[in-house]
């Protein structure tokens, strides 16, 4: 298997709700990444965990909550968001020292109403 | 601090043609430069994948090439096809963040013209 799994792939949520995305790789991957994603620019680093352990965080703002339950699942949890949060949220998953390049999941398109 | 440009920004070339894509980085210090391919809408496709130690990579119709001494990197496309229209992004893995991120370019968006 090399793939990274998104679920789900597209996600409206309203600006009082709670919701997840979810991310998987039976890869044997040791850091999994979050990545916020605008129409028409690069990918933006959320998060990095490392062994399970949150290693970067990238000052993201507190309604976004990561969380690595183990070495194979990566969840977002969101709460309270603002439109401007509106974008393609990207997973991905990599070897610790990455020699062997990042693999990318599918995404989920996000809308925030 | 790593900062990753791409040339040109966007791209239109009439089906069958060689094109050749730019990548440029600031701190030669990388582990490795990978570069990605992205639908509308879509997530990430890895193309290609050099190594530091590398100067090339092929995989079909594509050729990526690397010279970190000079922080470039170039990508090939042979005999273009409109379904290589899509946005090409390059990444450099650093040394100096332990390789536990990318730096991305803005990205070239590919269009092909049947």
């Amino acid at each position: 298997d090399t793939e990274v799994t998104q679920t789900p792939k597209h996600l409206v949520m309203g600006m009082t709700n709670k919701k997840s995305l979810k991310c998987e790789q039976h890869m044997g991957h040791r850091a999994m990444y979050w990545y916020k994603q605008k129409a028409k620019k690069p990918p933006e680093l959320m998060f990095v965990y490392s062994y399970e352990k949150l290693s970067i965080n990238e000052s993201v703002p507190s309604r976004f909550s990561p969380e690595c339950p183990n070495s194979s699942l990566l969840n977002l949890h969101l709460h309270a968001l603002q439109p401007e949060d509106s974008a393609l949220y990207l997973c991905a998953s990599s070897q610790l020292v990455s020699l062997y390049g990042y693999t990318f999941g599918s995404g989920t398109r996000l809308t925030v109403v | 601090k790593q900062e990753v440009t791409q040339i040109p920004a966007a791209l239109s070339v009439p089906e069958g043609e060689n094109l050749v894509l730019n990548c440029s980085f600031t701190d030669s210090a990388i582990y490795n430069l990978q570069w990605f391919r992205q639908d509308p809408g879509k997530g990430l496709t890895s193309l290609l994948l050099i190594q530091s130690s590398q100067r090339e990579q092929t995989s079909g119709r594509l050729n990526a090439s690397l010279d970190k001494s000079s922080g470039r990197s170039t990508l090939y496309i042979a005999a273009s096809q409109p379904g290589d229209s899509a946005t090409y992004l390059c990444a450099v893995s650093s040394l100096r963040t332990s390789g536990s991120r990318l730096t991305f370019g803005e990205g070239t968006q590919l269009t092909v013209n049947p």
